[in-house]
């Protein structure tokens, strides 16, 4: 059984910055995509980056590049999420998930941040 | 970047009763290099993260019960619940894994009529 657990989320005050882990067990992570999705309160979801299998290529969403940051270490089996320059609009349940390609398979249950002074 | 529109915005069945949801893509999510759909369909209960029910437009995952189906091709596409069951209630997305970035609709909330 797949499971991600994700941590780091938190309280952070605008302009600060955060840095989300996930840790994954019952698969062979270095053979899979992996993303970050997010969900603010009460909306829907929205894919925010993904990372291919060895880490050569990423990708982000617009409103996220040049703040965001995803990365992978295979030898730990873990995902991360740089966040700097957060916004209140980034506040959000974020959802670590793995997949074949780009189609998402499996997730974990999320962590919270919240962006507030 | 491709948008999905979900329609409708929520949905109230009778148990028993088929429910039925769509999700229009802005661009073709068909890929002419295997002639798969890159979408798919997930069940949020609330509390819960999503659940994959639909890879590909149309195929199944593993455990998900019968009643769930899914169809269509290009840009248009329908989830079907054939007999709706209380456990049913959740929102349901459709995605799209064709392009980046990737993309969701914006979910269709199911409930007991």
């Amino acid at each position: 059984e797949v499971q991600l657990l994700e941590s780091g989320g938190g309280l952070v005050q605008p302009g600060g910055s955060l840095r989300l882990s996930c840790a994954a067990s019952g698969l062979t992570f270095s053979s899979y995509w992996m993303n970050w999705v997010r969900q603010a309160p009460g909306k829907g979801l929205e894919w925010v980056a993904n990372i291919k299998q060895d880490g050569s290529e990423k990708n982000y969403v617009d409103s996220v590049k040049g703040r965001f940051t995803i990365s992978r270490d295979n030898t730990k089996n873990s995902l991360y999420l740089q966040m700097n320059s957060l916004r209140a609009e980034d506040t959000a349940v974020y959802y670590c998930a793995s997949g074949g390609g780009w189609r998402i398979e499996d997730w974990g249950q999320g962590t919270l941040v919240t962006v507030s002074s | 970047d491709i948008v999905l529109t979900q329609s409708p915005d929520s949905l109230a069945v009778s148990l028993g009763e088929r429910a039925t949801f769509n999700c229009k893509s802005s661009q073709t999510v068909l890929s002419s290099r295997d002639n798969k759909n890159y979408l798919g369909w997930y069940q949020q209960k609330p509390g819960q993260p999503p659940k994959l029910l639909i890879s590909w437009a149309s195929t199944r995952e593993s455990g998900v019960p019968d009643r769930f189906s899914g169809s269509g091709s290009g840009t248009d596409f329908t989830l079907t619940i054939s007999s709706l069951q209380a456990e049913d209630v959740a929102v349901y997305y459709c995605q799209q894994y064709h392009s980046s970035p990737l993309t969701f609709g914006g979910g269709t909330e199911v409930e007991i009529k």
